[in-house]
């Protein structure tokens, strides 16, 4: 059975940095398109990252770029998604989803782990 | 950065049919999908690639791509389908969702 796991989520003052992670079973971390998507409480979807499925291609929305980092350890079968110098704006529930080749969709989400930046 | 309209909200009659839509330049040159998220709920993917349903989503959703409209359409509608919809399109190196359209079934 295939399952994403986010973890990590926690209150963070602003400024601040944290690690999400995403535990995937089921299925190789190394043979998919791995990606961010966050969702603040009420408010739509907004894409944050990804990664390939071989690790060289990783790209990022313009409002994290330079302050997020998406990684994997595929021998942990886990993705990662750094945050650094974390904003009010951050706040959201994020979630890992899994895209089974270049640009299909997601076939497969976690159920979310939420992140509040706030002092 | 590519964006898209979405109408906040569209109203279906139990067993009628339902459009949503979704706006932007020259959306029918790019990839669409469609999302389908309740309360409480990680999101389904319902179409991918303009219009391919996903294994075990009914036939009642369907999707289209021209132009300056991506459209999903969902046919029979049942009180099951009420929830928001987003469509999401892949534009320089980016993934961009649409606002979101929430469905009611009456």
């Amino acid at each position: 059975e295939v399952q994403l796991v986010e973890s990590g989520g926690d209150l963070v003052q602003p400024g601040g940095s944290l690690t999400l992670s995403c535990a995937v079973s089921g299925f190789i971390l190394g043979n998919y398109w791995m990606h961010w998507v966050r969702q603040a409480p009420g408010k739509g979807l907004v894409w944050v990252s990804r990664i390939s499925s071989d690790g060289t291609i990783i790209n990022y929305a313009d409002p994290v770029k330079g302050r997020f980092t998406i990684s994997r350890d595929t021998a942990k079968n886990t993705l990662y998604l750094q945050m650094n110098s974390l904003r009010a704006e951050d706040t959201a529930f994020y979630y890992c989803a899994r895209e089974p080749l270049a640009v299909v969709g997601y076939d497969y989400w976690g159920q979310g782990a939420l992140v509040t930046v706030s002092s | 950065s590519y964006e898209m309209t979405q109408p906040p909200s569209v109203s279906v009659a139990l067993g009628q049919t339902a459009t949503i839509t979704c706006e932007g330049n020259n959306i029918g040159n790019k990839i669409v999908h469609w999302y389908q998220q309740k309360p409480g709920q990680a999101p389904i993917l319902v179409i991918s690639r303009d219009a391919t349903r996903p294994f075990g989503i009914p036939e009642r959703f369907s999707g289209s791509n021209s132009w300056n409209t991506a459209t999903l359409t969902i046919n029979r509608a049942q009180a099951g389908d009420e929830a928001d919809y987003y469509c999401q399109v892949w534009d320089s190196n980016t993934y961009v969702f649409g606002p979101g359209t929430k469905v009611t079934v009456l």
